[in-house]
């Protein structure tokens, strides 16, 4: 059975540092991934995915994420933070050709950025 | 144009209620979908409908019922509520079922609390 584990239920890190944040995945076939954003009292937005196109996946706002199928990862970096990146992040995986497709999703990391 | 809505935003109501939540997508999309929120951040998946044919029905119990009039609709009743139904349940849809290339897309979210 599929499953996601995000490392580290809060991470904070200062304005202008390195984002980090952590995925793994367990799957039988070869996934597809998703990051999710959750910005406060909204609904999620895609902020990047993997299809098995690219290891390296670009995203929005300055984000991307490395697919390592050796480690079963899919982190995801940001180079430098921002103040309006504070948020909470999903990682999300979907196996491929699964009949019905749930998209499971990890329990999410909060990210705090500091001045 | 709100490509995912939902109505209402918060919904505040007393234990053994029945309530709708509705949802509405004009994305052209063929696949809806209902999910929970807890009060951790955990997002669970409830339903979902291809083509308004129910294709994932979760663990959840029956007092849930999904109704999906036509492909741009799907609506959440909710009988006989209870305390532990308190969450926020967002609604999302996709061009196809999940275990595809095809992210999610997620409406705003309803919050509802069960007093």
């Amino acid at each position: 059975a599929q499953s996601v584990t995000q490392l580290g239920s809060h991470v904070s890190v200062s304005e202008g540092a390195l984002v980090l944040l952590r995925c793994n995945y367990s799957s039988s076939v070869p996934p597809y991934l998703f990051w999710y954003v959750q910005y406060p009292n909204q609904g999620l937005q895609l902020l990047l995915k993997y299809t098995s196109a690219a290891t390296l996946v670009k995203g929005i706002n300055g984000f991307e994420a490395e697919f390592k199928k050796s480690e079963t990862s899919f982190h995801l970096t940001k180079p430098s933070a921002h103040m309006s990146d504070a948020a909470e992040y999903f990682c999300a995986v979907s196996e491929s050709g699964g009949s019905q497709g749930n998209l499971i999703f990890g329990k999410g990391t909060k990210l705090s950025v500091k001045p | 144009d709100t490509a995912v809505s939902q109505t209402p935003k918060y919904l505040v109501t007393q234990m053994g209620n029945d309530k709708s939540i509705k949802c509405e997508q004009n994305l052209g999309h063929d696949t809806m979908y209902w999910y929970k929120q807890d009060s951790k951040k955990f997002l669970k998946i409830m339903f979902s409908y291809n083509n308004k044919e129910l294709i994932i029905n979760e663990t959840v119990p029956n007092r849930f019922s999904p109704k999906s009039p036509d492909k741009a609709h799907l609506n959440l009743h909710i009988n006989s509520l209870e305390l532990g139904d308190s969450a926020v349940y967002f609604c999302a849809s996709s061009q196809a079922p999940g275990g595809s290339v095809y992210e999610q897309y997620f409406g705003p979210g309803t919050r509802l609390t069960v007093t």
